[in-house]
Formats: structure tokens, sequence, C-alpha cells
């Protein structure tokens, strides 16, 4: 099984709001990402975790916070977000190497759609 | 730090015609090379990966590709697309003990036309 969920599929949600978006795999991966797709773009990293460990933070601004509770799940939570924001959101997961570092394959999740109003 | 191009934005192609998507790419260490599909309104599917070994590599859905060291380049083919094949194609590169940083290409929309 190669599964990675992500809910919702959709999110709207005005500047104001605080909204979470949530990934789960259960492949035993502990290393997990998050990735942001504008359109027509590839996807861009965000966050690394691993071993629930936050080990990269690509410069992204405060107003997204990841939270790795357990070696199962990943959340993004999200507060006063800007239009340009909207854009899709990838969940990713992978093995962690023998020394330390992520493995070789990244499995992606179908992605949670959002818009900021 | 390493870099992927693809070759081309778009490549129309007609139904049971063959289809190759470029991919290029550099780096100073060795690499792991990954071929992304994303279908639209979806996330990324694996369609597959060279790691080590043959350079021949065969994926999902009846694609193929091979790895060639000395022009840097992992080709993707497929000898028949099917309708069902119209999709964004990412081409992807990762260094050994990158930490997790998949380097992606712009990405190549196929359109497969009947």
């Amino acid at each position: 099984d190669t599964e990675v969920t992500q809910t919702p599929k959709h999110l709207v949600m005005g500047m104001t709001n605080k909204k979470s978006l949530k990934c789960e795999q259960h492949m035993g991966h502990r290393a997990m990402y998050w990735y942001k797709q504008k359109a027509k773009k590839p996807p861009e990293l965000m966050f690394v975790y691993s071993y629930e460990k936050l080990s990269i933070n690509e410069s992204v601004p405060s107003r997204f916070s990841p939270e790795c509770p357990n070696s199962s799940l990943l959340n993004l939570h999200l507060h006063a977000l800007q239009p340009e924001d909207s854009a899709l959101y990838l969940c990713a997961s992978s093995q962690v190497g023998l020394a330390g570092g992520p493995a070789d394959t990244q499995y992606f999740g179908p992605g949670t759609r959002l818009t900021v109003l | 730090a390493q870099s992927v191009t693809q070759l081309d934005s778009q490549v129309p192609v007609f139904e049971e015609a063959p289809v190759e998507l470029r991919c290029n790419y550099s780096s100073s260490v060795s690499v792991y090379l990954f071929w992304y599909v994303q279908y639209p309104n979806q996330g990324l599917q694996l369609l597959l990966k060279y790691l080590s070994g043959s350079t021949l590599v065969k994926g999902i859905n009846g694609f193929e590709a091979e790895f060639n060291k000395s022009q840097t380049s992992f080709h993707l083919r497929k000898p028949s697309v099917h309708i069902s094949d119209t999709a964004e194609y990412f081409c992807a590169v990762s260094e050994i003990d990158s930490w997790g940083k998949l380097q992606f290409g712009a990405g190549t929309q196929v359109v497969v036309t009947p």
C-alpha cells in the first residue's frame, strides 16, 4: 500500500480564518513533507519532518505552521492567509535512509485545493 | 545544487502513437531520478524511478525510461499512448543524502488526441 491521504479535498477560507490541513500515511514512513503547487507549476517544498521533528523549513511565512503529532500524521495550520496563498497543497512521505537522511522515493497524496478569499 | 530541465513544455500526440518526454539534469554528485504524472485536479503519482543498476527502467502504465549518465538524461517513453495518458509529467532529481529535496523540472503537458 502506497497511499497518502489528505483532508479536506477542497477548502475555501477568508483571510481572517484559521484552518488546518491534514495528511495521514500508514506505510511506516518516518519522513513527511508539505509542498505547495501553483497552477501550471511544479511543486515547491515547504517543510520536511524526519522522526516527527522539523528538519527543513524552506523560509515559509509564519502564517503556515506545520505539526507532526505522531509518525503517521502531519498537519498544516493556516492563519491570516493571503489570496496569493491559494494553491494545491500536497503532502508526501518516504522512508528515512540508513544515514539518517531521507530514503529514495516520496509518495504523494491527492492534495488539498485551497482558495483564500 | 542540482537542476532539472524538461525540454518540452507541451507535447501533442495522436492516440496509439509513441511519445518521448525529454529530461536533462545537472548535479555534481550521484542522484536518484524519478518521473511523476499528475492527472487533472489530482496529486502526483510515481511512474518510475532510477536508483541504481540497470539503466532501463520500466514503470506503470507501459512507460519506461533510460538513464544516460554521460548525457545526464532520463528520457521517458511510451510506445503507444492512450487518451487517458493526457496529463502533466514531471521529471525529478534527488541528490543522494539531500535531505528530501526533490528538484522538479517545469513539467511537460501531454495532450493525446484521437
